[in-house]
């Protein structure tokens, strides 16, 4: 069975404290990795497509990579208006299995 | 554009009452989708609609039925809900059902049954 599981589920980082968050994912014959970011009370909002293994990706202070095993979303001189959760996705069978999510909280 | 909105964004109903929740998208996607988010937990699959026909129902009790009426529009009628089905309602198109083509959420609606 597909699993997608984020860890940690919570991360309090300082204002410029960089840090990562992780998506570890068993699929058979991965179609795509998807990260989301959510604010509260919001849909989610789509940031990243990884589709194979070594691809990075960049959004201001976000950059995202992919490993056969898991996906890392690296968060660079974080502010606090990147708090939120971030959530990571991959495809099955027309339809998303998410991770559980990081809530994560920066403080200034 | 990435655009899906969605009205109301605030429901309160009784659970006697009979409401609906709108999601449109102008993007040319020919897939859209309806989840249920619970708080501090990720958003949960209901029903996926491919080219206007529903193509997916996660087992919903049928107090929640879909309707999609072209390919832009996305309605959610609600009957004789309970509290629990108290959530963050959220709308979601994708370019098709192709594995891989990326989801795009509304804001969503959050409901609250009393």
């Amino acid at each position: 069975e597909d699993q997608v599981t984020q860890s940690p589920e919570a991360l309090r980082l300082q204002e410029g404290e960089s840090s990562s968050l992780n998506c570890s994912y068993t699929v058979s014959g991965l179609r795509g990795l998807f990260w989301y970011r959510q604010d509260p009370g919001k849909g989610p909002e789509f940031l990243f497509t990884l589709y194979s293994a070594g691809e990075e990706k960049e959004k201001e202070r976000l950059k995202a990579t992919l490993t056969k095993k898991e996906s890392f979303l690296h968060i660079t001189a974080p502010k606090p208006e990147d708090s939120a959760t971030y959530l990571c996705a991959v495809p099955r069978a027309n339809m998303l299995t998410f991770g559980g999510g990081t809530r994560l909280m920066v403080k200034p | 554009d990435t655009e899906v909105t969605q009205t109301p964004k605030h429901l309160v109903m009784g659970m006697t009452n009979k409401k609906s929740l709108k999601c449109e998208q102008h993007m040319g996607h020919r897939a859209m989708y309806w989840y249920k988010q619970k708080a501090k937990k990720p958003p949960e699959l209901m029903f996926v609609y491919s080219y206007e026909k529903l193509s997916i129902n996660e087992s919903v009790p049928s107090r929640f039925s879909p309707e999609c009426p072209n390919s832009s529009l996305l309605n959610l009628h609600l009957h004789a809900l309970q509290p629990e089905d108290s959530a963050l309602y959220l709308c979601a198109s994708s370019q098709s059902l192709t594995s891989g083509s990326e989801q795009y959420f509304g804001p969503g609606t959050r409901l609250t049954v009393t």
